[in-house]
């Protein structure tokens, strides 16, 4: 069975930085492209990041390039979030999806940035 | 970016009867390949989204079969045959032709 589990959210003062990790089990890893997949509370969602399966190439929602980096490691079948400059509007439940049609998604971690 | 429209943006069913949601995109969502890429979600209260209907009318695992997926270029249907209580929620319609990958707004579906 496929599982997918978020962690590393919490509360984070403004310019401030988080690491998220999606840790997966039930299928094999480094067959499938990974995606983080945000919802700020009471709105829909947003696809933020993808990683291809290799590792060699992520793509990124303007909102977020340059302060947020996404990249996996195959080996502990995980993808993992690093979150720089964090503003306010950052606020929102993080989930982790798997490849272009987001079969599997995490329970997701939720991620707060205030002062 | 390709924009994503749904409507309407709530819809109140009573149970047994059907219910219909419309998404349109900005761009054709089919690809030279001849796939189209339109994705269906359902989030339940309080759960993440969980896939639907992928390529505009394929049921995902474990999908009842209730639901149904039509459509083609921009122009995209979600039809619920018999509405029931567990079927409460927010769906949202996706694109995933090009990055970034885009939703429609969602919409909320309630039971009379």
């Amino acid at each position: 069975e496929v599982h997918l589990v978020e962690s590393g959210g919490g509360l984070v003062q403004p310019g401030g930085s988080l690491r998220l990790s999606c840790a997966t089990s039930g299928f094999i890893f480094s067959d499938f492209d990974m995606n983080w997949v945000r919802q700020a509370p009471g709105k829909g969602l947003e696809w933020i990041s993808s990683i291809g399966r290799d590792n060699s190439l992520a793509f990124y929602a303007d909102s977020v390039r340059g302060r947020f980096s996404m990249s996996r490691d195959n080996a502990k079948s995980s993808v993992f979030l690093q979150m720089n400059n964090l503003r306010d509007e950052d606020t929102a439940v993080y989930y982790c999806a798997r490849v272009g049609a987001l079969d599997y998604w995490g329970q997701g971690t939720l991620v707060t940035v205030s002062s | 970016d390709i924009v994503m429209t749904q409507t309407p943006l709530s819809v109140s069913v009573t149970p047994g009867q059907p219910a219909s949601i419309s998404c349109k995109s900005s761009q054709s969502l089919l690809r030279r390949d001849g796939k189209t890429f339109l994705f269906w979600y359902l989030q339940k209260p309080g759960q993440s989204p969980q896939l639907l209907i992928y390529e505009v009318f394929n049921r995902f695992s474990g999908v009842p079969d209730r639901f149904s997926g039509s459509g083609s270029g921009t122009e995209f249907t979600l039809t619920i045959s018999r509405v029931e209580a567990e079927d409460v929620g927010v769906y949202y319609c996706m694109q995933s032709i090009q990055l970034p990958r885009t939703f429609g707004q969602g919409t909320r579906l309630e039971i009379k």
